[in-house]
Parts: structure tokens; C-alpha cells; sequence
């Protein structure tokens, strides 16, 4: 498995105002996605983090939106711009590591509510 | 895309008693997971099963990847088996985006 954290735990924010979200990983990992959960709601895919170049966005996502970065093997990083009420969500990264059958591991998430 | 229906949404059991949680796919899919997303919100893998069958220890999931679905078993329930349970599905029986069900909501009473 991985130990992944992610920083911050919990903000809230204004509207209008944008907040960088970070995902750290104890070891060298395949894939990172990034991950939305609305209030009460399942999980929607926002993006794949790749490394070294443009993230690839889902169908109703976009960049300027959700600028997302991966400098690296284990760090990568989703901005949230210009918040709405309606982005309050938990924001979620997750991981694939080799070896461990594209199974995907979870970190603890970010609880953002904007106001 | 793919589409993912959970049953039942939401289950009540008694601590100690056994449920069976159902995961259907619209396609067939190389890459199936089953997480348990406890009360404070942390998501947990339970079983990497795009066929056959697997367990550990009071959990056991079995895919039946020709007919499109996945059942996941709980037995001898415990309270800290409450939570949410999630099936997702992806295309890549390696390194896949997912899609997830809607969940199932379990509330196990002492």
C-alpha cells in the first residue's frame, strides 16, 4: 500500500478566491487522480495527474478551473479557482502504485466549504 | 461511459448479522474495487476483483465478470462496519480511472 497525506485537512474559504490542495505519496506511484465527492454524493473523477505534463481532465471538468500539477513521482497538487458555493466538496487524491494490480489507494481528504 | 448501480442504497443490521451488498455494470469492465468509506471519511480498499473470488477475514467479494456484477459479503457484523461501501469499475485491468457507484449506506446497531 501507500501513505498518502494530503494538506489542507479542512479550509473554508470565500467565494471568488482559490485554494491549492496538496497530495503527497511515501513512495514512487504509477498514477495519481484527483477526485471530487459532493455533500452526501459518490465519487467523481476530476482528473489524472501525469507527470511532466498536462493533466488529463474528465468530460465536465476543465483546467482553468482545476489547475493541477505533478512535478514529481509523489507530490502533485489540484488548485481550486475562483470557488462557488456550489464547489464545496471533499477533494480527494488517489493513487495506483506498480506492482499492486492498479489497485487504488485513497488519501484522507480535504473538506472545503466556501461561502 | 460505464454505469454503476449499487444495492441496496442503504441497509440496518443488527451487530452480528450477515448482508450481502450487490454491484452492477452496464459493460464489462477489466478493473473492479470495492472500498469502505467509514464515518469520518477516509476510503478504504477492501478487494482489487475484476473475477473470481476473494476474502479476508469476515469480508469476501465475488465477481462475476461475464454476467457484470459484484457482490461483496459481510458476515458476523460489527459496529465499525458502518459506513458507506463503494464498487467501482474501470476499463484497464491495470492503471484505471474509475467509476463509482452511488454506495451503500450501512448502519450496524449494537
Amino acid at each position: 500500500s501507500a501513505v498518502i497525506s494530503q494538506k489542507p485537512s479542512r479550509d473554508i474559504c470565500q467565494r471568488g478566491t482559490s485554494l491549492t490542495i496538496q497530495c503527497q505519496v511515501d513512495s514512487q506511484v504509477t498514477m495519481m487522480f484527483w477526485y471530487r465527492q459532493q455533500p452526501g454524493q459518490s465519487l467523481t473523477l476530476i482528473a489524472t495527474a501525469n507527470q511532466g505534463s498536462e493533466a488529463t481532465y474528465e468530460s465536465g471538468f476543465v483546467i482553468d478551473k482545476f489547475p493541477i500539477s505533478r512535478p514529481n513521482l509523489t507530490f502533485s497538487t489540484l488548485t481550486v479557482s475562483n470557488m462557488s458555493p456550489e464547489d464545496s466538496s471533499i477533494y480527494l487524491c488517489s493513487v495506483a502504485i506498480a506492482g499492486a494490480l492498479g489497485t487504488q489507494y485513497f488519501g484522507p481528504g480535504t473538506r472545503l466549504l466556501v461561502l | 461511459g460505464i454505469q454503476v448501480e449499487q444495492s441496496p442504497p442503504d441497509l440496518i443490521l443488527q451487530e452480528g448479522a450477515n448482508s450481502t451488498l450487490r454491484c452492477n455494470f452496464s459493460d464489462s469492465v477489466n478493473n473492479l474495487q470495492w472500498f469502505h468509506q467509514n464515518p469520518w471519511g477516509q476510503l478504504i480498499n477492501l478487494f482489487y476483483i475484476p473475477s473470481g473470488t476473494k476474502q479476508n477475514g469476515r469480508l469476501s467479494a465475488t465477481t462475476v465478470a461475464t454476467e457484470r456484477y459484484s457482490l461483496l459479503y459481510i458476515s458476523s457484523s460489527q459496529t465499525t462496519d458502518s459506513g458507506v461501501y463503494f464498487c467501482a469499475g474501470g476499463m484497464n485491468s491495470g492503471y484505471s480511472t474509475l467509476t463509482f457507484g452511488k454506495g451503500t449506506m450501512l448502519l450496524v446497531s449494537p
